[in-house]
């Protein structure tokens, strides 16, 4: 099975800030990586699949990169509606998500 | 516009069984793979299973094989979800979720409906 790590687990920032969250796979998934987000209360939203590739109508603050093993979702300058938990999600071989990454307000 | 309608969840006793539905609208079902995918209370995503469009792939995570079983009617635009031997940590709310690719077995999951509560005590 491939074990999804994310990091940080929580993550404390302004709004305009840019900040990173990192996913790291056990075993190489080549690009077969997605991006949720989730509000609470809240089914989780797809932002980014293929490792990079936006979702249709997500902001273009919003970007993904990376392939084999490692992986980060950016978002250029946070704004009050992107504090929220992050999920990596793998495909490659059936599935499995990361443990989340909280995304508060300092 | 693409709906997903989970039903059958509830307060059902250890080692007892439970069937969950998704009845889904809005897009052409059988052309699609379809994913259970469940959220404990207070924790992260945690993917079940998954059942390609015309069944002929599945897959379950290691805590469920053996107990859960995928099924869907296409006829009837619907997914199911056999869950039998039911455990305290099967505990959740359980989503269904559509896959993004046509024809394909597991990619991303593109559209996701509110989930159904399974709690399972005695």
């Amino acid at each position: 099975d491939i074990q999804m790590t994310q990091s940080p687990s929580t993550l404390s920032a302004s709004v305009g800030d840019r900040v990173t969250i990192t996913c790291r796979a056990s075993q190489s998934i080549s690009s077969w990586l997605a991006w949720y987000q989730q509000k609470p209360g809240k089914a989780p939203k797809l932002l980014i699949s293929k490792a990079s590739s936006l979702e249709s109508g997500v902001p273009s603050r919003f970007s993904g990169s990376g392939s084999g093993t490692e992986f980060t979702l950016t978002i250029s300058s946070l704004q009050p509606d992107d504090f929220a938990t992050y999920y990596c999600q793998q495909y490659n071989s059936q599935s499995s998500f990361g443990q989340g990454t909280k995304l508060e307000i300092k | 516009e693409v709906q997903l309608v989970e039903s059958g969840g509830g307060l059902v006793q250890p080692g007892r069984s439970l069937r969950l539905s998704c009845a889904a609208s809005g897009f052409t079902f059988e052309d699609y793979a379809m994913h259970w995918v469940r959220q404990a209370p207070g924790k992260g995503l945690e993917w079940v299973s998954s059942i390609s469009w015309k069944s002929g792939s599945i897959g379950y995570a290691d805590s469920v094989k053996g107990r859960f079983t995928i099924s869907r009617d296409n006829a009837k635009n619907s997914l199911y979800l056999q869950m039998n031997s039911l455990r305290a940590e099967d505990m959740a709310l359980y989503y269904c979720a559509k896959d993004t690719t046509v024809r394909g077995f597991i990619n991303a999951f593109d559209f996701w409906g509110q989930g159904t509560m399974v709690t399972v005590s005695s």
